[in-house]
């Protein structure tokens, strides 16, 4: 089946580590991109990608870094400069020629730093 | 950058109707969409509006109006299982094919 797959679902790190979140599609989708999710408000964009080797930032970048070496897969890093990193880490894509922007999500990523 | 409102809550009874409304910056705007969203979970897709007017599915309609800058999601005969965050989202296809949401709306269905 066609989806997107992020991991680990579930995370904890210590304050000053990185930590590296996955994510994957089968989608054969161009566009990849990263939310972040605070509790009981909306979606915030990290990063974006539309195309392999290229990226841009969303409305929250710092703190955190990306890269897109593969049509498939789009990594996050959450690094120790993050200032508040425990939150829910949403993965996304979708097909840049569909007549519609519509986002598929995984099933995300909680991130708790201890 | 797209600004878009909606009410932070709403309460309402099984059986009822619920109206969520969204505001929305014209400019660049390509399309409304509309997520349900279960707490701990993904969103999922509800709704999409390109064209003015009411699109209707099911118990779920969505009503755009682009000059306006304003949608609404219209829930019908609620459920308990219709507890849920519903998110907003703006579509700018010129800037990065991007989807800008709102803060959510949070509905809690009573018996």
């Amino acid at each position: 089946d066609g989806g997107i797959t992020q991991s680990p679902k579930y995370l904890f790190r210590k304050e000053g580590q990185n930590v590296t979140l996955s994510c994957e599609q089968n989608l054969n989708h161009d566009a990849m991109y990263w939310y972040r999710q605070d509790p009981g408000q909306g979606l915030r964009l990290i990063y974006y990608s539309q195309i392999v080797n290229d990226f841009q930032k969303g409305d929250i970048a710092e703190g955190y870094s990306v890269s897109r070496e593969k049509k498939e897969s789009f990594p996050l890093t959450v690094t120790s400069a993050q200032k508040n990193p425990t939150a829910f880490y949403l993965c996304a894509s979708s097909n840049l020629g569909a007549d519609t922007g519509e986002l598929f999500f995984g099933e995300g990523s909680r991130l708790t730093v201890l | 950058g797209q600004n878009i409102d909606q009410p932070t809550e709403m309460t309402a009874t099984e059986g009822a109707i619920v109206q969520i409304n969204c505001t929305y910056q014209t400019s660049g705007f390509n399309g409304l969409f509309w997520y349900q969203q279960h707490a701990g979970e993904a969103p999922t897709f509800l709704s999409y509006n390109v064209l003015d007017g009411l699109e209707e599915k099911g118990r779920f309609s969505s009503f755009l109006s682009r000059s306006k800058g304003y949608s609404y999601l219209l829930l019908k005969e609620l459920q308990m299982k219709d507890s849920a965050s519903y998110l907003c989202a703006s579509w700018v296809k010129a800037a990065g094919n991007k989807l800008t949401f709102g803060g959510g709306t949070r509905v809690l269905v009573k018996p």
